[in-house]
């Protein structure tokens, strides 16, 4: 079964500091995986999107990482800062149909 | 336009009532995808249209769920017989080309309807 799954379901950290969110899928076959992060009450904004040969890719702050062997991926963000309040959202899209496949998120509360 | 449109923003409806939500997607953008999202959850795969054809419905729930996409643009989700089980954020993406590709999907604002 297609499945993908986040950790933590929740994280508080402070203000300046740094963060690792954890994310690990069951989709086969692979096409490619993508990060969103999603305010309250907003739509959900592409981060990231790595294919099965990328091994990391950033965006500004964020870097996400991606292991295709042990169907692993990460999501570091460097510096945190207020704004980066959000749940944040990994998504699989398997190769053999249009379906993307969602996990749940990682609620992050960044405190001042 | 700028950005994925979605009306109404917010919605509030009686139990058996019939509801329309309208998307506005980024325009040159062939792929349009709605989800629903509740409280908590990710959002769940309604349907995909490539062009005015929906390629995917198999996410809709049950035939109270329609949507339709006539000129290849805005398209239109449409719930008949809202039931309270119903209520959530409707959200609305678009894509440029094929799905199946690294094509980044931009999701509007969503439409949050409550059923009373």
């Amino acid at each position: 079964k297609n499945q993908v799954e986040q950790s933590p379901q929740s994280l508080i950290i402070l203000e300046g500091k740094n963060c690792t969110l954890q994310c690990n899928y069951t989709v086969s076959p692979f096409s490619n995986l993508r990060w969103y992060k999603q305010d309250t009450g907003r739509g959900p904004v592409s981060l990231t999107i790595m294919t099965f040969s990328e091994n990391t890719k950033s965006n500004g702050r964020y870097t996400a990482t991606l292991d295709a062997d042990t169907k692993q991926s990460s999501l570091h963000i460097t510096a945190s800062q207020l704004s980066d309040s959000a749940s944040y959202i990994c998504v699989v899209h398997a190769g053999n149909n249009r379906k993307l496949i969602w996990g749940l998120g990682t609620s992050l509360a960044v405190n001042p | 336009g700028a950005g994925v449109s979605q009306t109404p923003s917010n919605k509030v409806t009686e139990k058996g009532k019939y509801v329309e939500l309208r998307c506005d997607p980024i325009s040159g953008h062939t792929a349009l995808y709605w989800y629903r999202q509740s409280l908590g959850q990710g959002p769940e795969f309604l349907i995909y249209f490539q062009g005015t054809g929906a390629a995917d419905d198999s996410g809709l729930p049950n035939d109270r769920f329609f949507a339709v996409r006539p000129e290849g643009s805005v398209s239109t989700l449409k719930i008949q017989r809202t039931e309270r089980g119903d209520s959530a954020v409707y959200l609305c993406a678009s894509s440029p080309g094929v799905a199946g590709s690294t094509g980044e999907l931009f999701f509007g604002e969503g439409s949050r309807l409550t059923v009373l």
